[in-house]
C-alpha cells in the first residue's frame, strides 16, 4: 500500500537535545496525525493538525502543518529516555476517513 | 474510558489453521479500521468499517482473510486458512465520524503462523 515519506528513518540523540523529523507526501492532505509506538503497543496519538500552516504543541512536543499541505513536521524539545519509541506520522485527504502512514522514525535516547 | 480492546494479544497456531482476531471499538465509535503491521511493509489498512457496514476493503490481500462487524461494539477478521507470511501484528482503530478525524489503536494482537 501507498506509505508516506518519513525522515529519518532512524536516530540516536543525546538526551537534552531536541529532536525533528519530517514528512512528505504527494498529495495534498486535509488532516496530519502524529503517532508514538512503543515495543509492544499500539500507536498512541500525540497530536492532531487540521489547517494549513498551523502549529500545534503537546508538552514538549510541537508539530506543524506544512503550507503546502503536503508536508508536516513534528519537533522533541529537551529529549527525555522516555521518547525513544517509534514516531509515525498519517495523512488524510478530503472527502475520506482513510489514512496514509508514515514509514515511521525510530528514535533513540542515549542519557 | 475503555479505550480499543483487542483479543487475543499474542496467537500462535500452525499453518492451515483457522484464525479469528477480535476487536471492541471504544463508546460511540462509528468508524472501524483493521491494520497489519509487518517490519517490510509498515503499516497497512485491511479494510474499514462506518456504522458496521464495510466501507474499503481494497486492503485485504487476498480470499482467505475476511471482517465482519455485526454490532457497533464488536469486529472480528477471520483468516483461513492461515499461512505463516500472515505473521506480523494486527491493529483494531477507532474514530468518531462527527469528530475531528483522529483514530484511536488498540493494543494489537501478534499473530504468529508457524
Amino acid at each position: 500500500g501507498q506509505q508516506l515519506n518519513q525522515s529519518p528513518q532512524s536516530m540516536f540523540i543525546q538526551e537534552g537535545e531536541d529532536v525533528s523529523m519530517n514528512c512528505t507526501s504527494s498529495s495534498i492532505f486535509n488532516t496530519w496525525l502524529w503517532y508514538k509506538q512503543d515495543p509492544g503497543e499500539g500507536p498512541v496519538l500525540l497530536i492532531a493538525l487540521y489547517k494549513a500552516g498551523e502549529l500545534t504543541s503537546n508538552g514538549r512536543l510541537t508539530a506543524q502543518f506544512g503550507i503546502t499541505r503536503k508536508d508536516s513536521f513534528l519537533n522533541i524539545s529537551a529529549s527525555i529516555p522516555s521518547d525513544v519509541g517509534i514516531y509515525f506520522c498519517a495523512g488524510r485527504r478530503t472527502g475520506t476517513y482513510k489514512y496514509i502512514f508514515g514509514t515511521g522514525t525510530r528514535l533513540k535516547v542515549l542519557a | 474510558d475503555a479505550g480499543v480492546i483487542q483479543s487475543p494479544r499474542h496467537e500462535v497456531t500452525e499453518m492451515g489453521q483457522e484464525v479469528t482476531l477480535r476487536c471492541k471499538p471504544i463508546s460511540g465509535h462509528d468508524y472501524l479500521f483493521w491494520y497489519r503491521q509487518t517490519m517490510m511493509r509498515g503499516l497497512e489498512l485491511l479494510i474499514y468499517f462506518n456504522n458496521n457496514v464495510p466501507i474499503d476493503d481494497s486492503g485485504m490481500p487476498e480470499d482467505r482473510f475476511s471482517a465482519k462487524m455485526p454490532n457497533a461494539s464488536f469486529s472480528t477478521l477471520k483468516i483461513q486458512p492461515s499461512e505463516p507470511r500472515d505473521s506480523a501484528v494486527y491493529f483494531c482503530a477507532s474514530g468518531l465520524a462527527g469528530g475531528p478525524g483522529e483514530q484511536f489503536f488498540g493494543p494489537g494482537t501478534r499473530l504468529t503462523v508457524l
